[in-house]
This record gives structure tokens, sequence and C-alpha cells, in this order.
């Protein structure tokens, strides 16, 4: 089992400029969510998808959206970047309920993007 | 909104000796808490996972309790060694997970 992979692992862009980053889940899960961690500190929640459509959001904007697809893979996109979109992007997964699973979340390695 | 607040921020002891951390949360509506380990750079990996009704859950040299009520757990880490260097992270799951800053921790050989 590969575990919760991202792609790509750095990515450098300039303001203004739209990415789109990827998630590969755990095998067996399907509940695919995204957290942004800034430099120092505690990863904030993105928003979750399960079941292809997106659950629950956190305090982000519309600049950020996502995708999950039938595999249960997932994009998250961000237009209209600024500087302090310049952060490590980690995608975790969890088995079927999300909302209130009781098992482990598993964290991907991260995307780290630098914004210029 | 969930707050998660972390102490001590930083943490420095010698090898072997016991860690102590600290966490703390202000709505008690949980269905579990996680504590996460994190290396410079990396991602996070999952040490201990506390069901809302459990008190407390071990693994090897690792135990955490969690006290709902009054918004606290505490990981407890026995016989610190150099390779324990790491930041610290708990999460509490309220639907989805909210984080505090961590704790850095550094154990001198």
């Amino acid at each position: 089992d590969a575990g919760v992979t991202q792609s790509p692992t750095h990515l450098i862009k300039t303001r203004g400029q739209q990415v789109t980053l990827r998630c590969s889940p755990k095998s067996g899960h399907d509940t695919v969510s995204w957290y942004q961690q800034a430099l120092g500190q505690g990863p904030q929640f993105i928003f979750q998808y399960y079941e292809e459509e997106e659950r629950q959001r956190g305090n982000f904007p519309d600049r950020f959206s996502g995708h999950q697809f039938p595999n249960y893979s997932s994009e998250l996109n961000v237009n209209a970047l600024l500087l302090g979109d310049s952060a490590l992007y980690l995608c975790a997964s969890s088995p079927s309920g999300g909302v209130s699973v009781v098992g482990t979340q598993y964290f991907g390695p991260g995307t780290r993007l630098l914004v210029l | 909104k969930q707050e998660v607040t972390q102490i001590p921020a930083a943490l420095s002891v010698p090898e072997g000796e016991n860690l102590v951390l600290n966490c703390s949360f202000t709505d008690s509506a949980i269905y579990n808490l996680q504590w996460f380990r994190q290396d410079p750079g990396k991602g996070l990996t999952s040490l201990l996972l506390i069901q809302s009704s459990q008190r407390e859950q071990t693994s090897g040299r690792l135990n955490a309790s969690l006290d709902k009520s009054s918004g606290r757990s505490t990981l407890y880490i026995a016989a610190s060694q150099p390779g324990d260097s790491a930041t610290y992270l708990c999460a509490v799951n309220d639907y989805k997970l909210s984080f505090g800053a961590g704790t850095t921790v550094t154990v001198r050989a």
C-alpha cells in the first residue's frame, strides 16, 4: 500500500498565476481533506471531499477550489495566487464516513508551494 | 470556533528524560483527538488517536490522555531518545481536524 501520495513535491509560481495540486488517497479510503500549513503554524483545514462533492469547507476564499474524481483522487486548485499562499499543502484521506470518522486520518508528504 | 493551544512551543531535554506535551481545546464537542509527529519539511505521521469516549491510549513509549470535559490532552513520551526530536501536533476532530501550532522537541544526546 503506497499510502497517501501527492504531486508535485515542490512548486514555484508567481503572483496572479494558477496552480493545481494532486492527491491520491490511501487504498480503501474515499474521503479526502486538504490542509494549508504556513511556516511555523499548524495545518488549517481548507475543505473535504466525499462522493465527488465538497462536504465541508474551512475559512478560505473562493480562489481555493477542488475536485474529487470517481477513483477518489482529488485536486486542489488555487487561482490568482498571492504571496501569502506560500505554504505546505497537505492532503489527508480517511475511510468512509469522513465527518464522524472514528479512524485515523492519514496524511501525504505534502506539496510545498512558493509564490514569488 | 474551535481553538487549539499547545504548550510549551518548544522543549529541549537530555536523552532519557520523560517528555510531557500539553494540548488544550475550547469546544468539547469532538469526535476524537489525534497526536501527530512532523519532521522538518515533511508530512504528518499519526501517533495516537483517542476517541471522545476514551480517557487514555498507549503505544509503546507513548501515552496520551484525554479529559474532554476540561478540554485537555497530554502526550507523555517515556525515556526520550534523539530520534524523538520533531514537532508534535495535536488535532481535535469536530468534523474536520483543528490543529494546534505544535511543540518542537529537541532531545540532546
